[in-house]
């Protein structure tokens, strides 16, 4: 079964901490993604990327990073956490072009105290 | 830019009825996908149905159909014989060729089906 899987599901953090986010994909996508969940909001995107070491800017990018050296692996990075990067985090992956096989992770609640 | 718009933050729908989660979209793209997904409370996101928007026939994958009206830019979700277990949040989602392949989504539905 195809999978995409996020390291912790609930982390809490204090302001300030840096906070490394990991996604893992086992389908050999070339496209990853990093989405914030809030309420009333949907999902927005964050992050993406499109091949190894390389990435794009979504709708959201202040005060995150990305970094992705393997293709399997793509992180996201809090320099400076903050008590408003309090959210559900959501990385997602697809094949390539023109494909509708997103896959999402299970979520990562993040609380920033 | 591509725009999502879900105008129903929630409904409530007795067991067994047909429920229409209403979806419409905005782009400039004439090439496109349109997307739903539930996620249940557990957090997943489910992939429900899929619509390109060259298919000519509205998509169906079981009890759910997509009601794809392109002139009115709408994409709305058709759930028959509504169950205990469609109790989620449903989003829409689109992809446009301009977007390069990420997702955008509505702000989402939260069904609620009574017994």
């Amino acid at each position: 079964d195809v999978k995409v899987t996020q390291s912790s599901r609930y982390l809490v953090k204090r302001t300030g901490e840096k906070v490394f986010l990991e996604c893992v994909q086992d389908m050999d996508h070339e496209n990853m993604f990093w989405y914030r969940q809030d309420p009333g909001l949907g999902l927005r995107l964050i992050y993406f990327s499109y091949d190894v070491k390389m990435k794009e800017k979504g709708d959201i990018p202040e005060g995150y990073s990305v970094s992705r050296e393997k293709k399997e692996r793509f992180s996201l990075i809090l320099e400076s956490a903050s008590t408003n990067q309090t959210s559900m985090y959501l990385c997602a992956s697809s094949p390539g072009w023109g494909s509708y096989g997103y896959t999402f992770g299970s979520g990562t609640r993040l609380t920033v105290v | 830019a591509q725009k999502i718009t879900q105008t129903q933050p929630g409904m409530f729908v007795q067991e067994k009825e047909a429920v229409t989660l209403d979806c419409t979209y905005d782009t400039s793209d004439p090439s496109y996908g349109l997307f739903w997904y539930k996620q249940p409370s557990s957090g997943e996101m489910i992939f429900l149905i899929y619509q390109g928007s060259y298919d000519q026939q509205n998509a169906t994958e079981g009890r759910y159909s997509l009601n794809f009206q392109k002139a009115r830019k709408s994409a709305n979700l058709v759930i028959s014989a509504s169950q205990l277990g469609d109790s989620a949040m449903y989003f829409c989602a689109m992809r446009t060729n301009f977007g390069n392949e990420k997702l955008t989504f509505g702000t989402g539905t939260r069904l609620t089906i009574i017994p």
